[in-house]
């Protein structure tokens, strides 16, 4: 059974830094590309980030291209997202989703609980 | 512009049938599309991927309720016999040259 558990969630204040983890059970993690999606309240679904199962190629939205950094430990079956610089606009539910086998070119076919990030004063 | 545009909201009476639309962006009315499904205070679920010509492959454990088609620049999420529990804001996604999209979602009413 696939299972993806987000962590690292928070409240941090405008400019400061926070990093998400995203655990992956339940597939060869590292023959798939991992995304990032967020969701600010009462809002819709925004794509964040891809990378590849390698971590050879990643892809940011331009809304936090510069700000916010995708990787993976693939020995550790774990997604990472380093955000830095976050604004108010960035508070959201972010979720871990699984793709496809290549990158940006696949439906994410499971998704995680979410962790809800807070960025406020 | 590669987007995705969504009604905001549909209704349907339990045991009915309802359609739902999400429209590609002209140019790219050859795209593959994925529907997914988030029901309140809870994570998104994949229900299918659909491509131009119709043919899709759902996920695990999806009923046979949940089916797709298409035509054109139009890609459609039919629900069957409407159960309250599909009560829920669905949404589409396709992907592009280094991006991935959302469409901005439908907030389904089961009455």
């Amino acid at each position: 059974e696939v299972q993806l558990l987000e962590s690292g969630g928070g409240l941090v204040q405008p400019g400061g830094s926070l990093r998400l983890s995203c655990a992956a059970s339940g597939f060869t993690f590292s023959s798939y590309a991992m995304n990032w999606v967020r969701q600010a309240p009462g809002k819709g679904l925004e794509w964040v980030s891809t990378i590849s199962g390698s971590g050879g190629s990643t892809y940011h939205a331009d809304s936090v291209k510069g700000r916010f950094t995708i990787s993976r430990d693939n020995s550790k079956n774990t997604l990472y997202l380093q955000m830095n610089s976050l604004r108010a606009e960035d508070t959201a539910v972010f979720y871990c989703a699984k793709g496809g086998a290549l990158p940006v070119a696949e439906p994410f076919d499971y998704w995680g609980q979410g962790t809800l990030v807070t960025v406020s004063s | 512009q590669l987007v995705l545009t969504q009604s905001p909201s549909a209704s349907a009476s339990l045991g009915a049938s309802v359609k739902l639309t999400c429209t590609l962006s002209s140019g790219h009315s050859r795209y593959a599309i994925a529907w997914h499904q988030q029901q309140p205070e809870k994570g998104p679920r994949y229900l299918m991927n659909l491509n131009s010509d119709g043919s899709h492959t759902k996920g695990d454990g999806i009923p046979d309720r949940f089916s797709g088609s298409s035509s054109g620049a139009e890609r459609y999420l039919t629900i069957s016999s409407l159960q309250s529990e599909d009560e829920a804001d669905y949404y589409c996604q396709t992907w592009g040259t280094g991006i991935q999209v959302f469409g901005g979602g439908t907030k389904l009413t089961v009455l």
